[in-house]
């Protein structure tokens, strides 16, 4: 039981390149979130998907786009990747509901 | 919209001492979470209140969700180097999916 997973663990881009993070959950859980969290801050929610088939934007939408591929994969999308997104991005589950959330280990990302 | 502020932002305790954190939100809460997260880790759950005015206790750790629903408290008795991370509470309003997180307490612990 891997939890959740998140690919890469580390990625460095060039200003307007873009990339997909990679979110997976082995504990059937209905609910997905994205989070960024920069150095010092706390946890602001990009994008979610309470359940397979929907998603809404969080707090810190802009520059970004998710797809929920299936109840286990939730993928965050940068189209044109800028400076400010540089920050650590972590993956979560839920089985819904007030339950608690499952985090996955993060993925570094810098943009030059 | 929703906001959750934690305090203190810091604070540095000789291993020991005692150690609060306190969370507010802004508007009434369904329930309060509270999760560590250790230097270079993850969000690590570890424990949720739900009833107004409740507390819990995990060895030397004692959560309180106040009486309107709106504030809570992480107090680590006599602590250790291996509670040195940052502390946040979340809280969810209403039944919304979206899970709320406070601005956290890093706390770093000295020999």
């Amino acid at each position: 039981n891997a939890g959740v997973t998140q690919t890469p663990k580390f990625q460095v881009l060039k200003t307007g390149q873009s990339m997909t993070l990679q979110c997976a959950q082995d504990m059937n859980h209905n609910s997905m979130y994205w989070y960024r969290q920069d150095p010092g801050m706390g946890l602001r929610l990009i994008y979610y998907s309470a359940s397979e088939g929907t998603t809404d934007k969080g707090e810190v939408p802009n520059g970004y786009n998710v797809s929920r591929l299936n109840k286990r994969e939730f993928s965050l999308r940068l189209e044109s990747a800028a400076p400010s997104q540089t920050s650590v991005y972590f993956c979560a589950s839920t089985p819904g509901g007030l339950y608690e959330q499952y985090f996955g280990p993060g993925t570094r990302l810098t943009v030059t | 919209g929703q906001q959750v502020m934690q305090i203190p932002q810091y604070q540095h305790v000789q291993e020991g001492e005692d150690f609060t954190t306190y969370c507010n939100s802004s508007t009434t809460l369904s329930n309060i979470q509270w999760y560590k997260q250790r230097p270079g880790g993850h969000p690590v759950f570890l424990i949720q209140l739900v009833k107004s005015g409740e507390v819990k206790k995990q060895k030397r750790l004692t959560f309180q969700f106040g009486e309107a629903k709106k504030n809570s408290s992480l107090h680590i008795t006599a602590t250790q180097t291996t509670d040195v991370g940052t502390y946040f509470c979340a809280g969810h309003a209403g039944t919304a999916s979206k899970l709320t997180f406070g601005t956290g307490t890093r706390l770093q612990v000295t020999l």
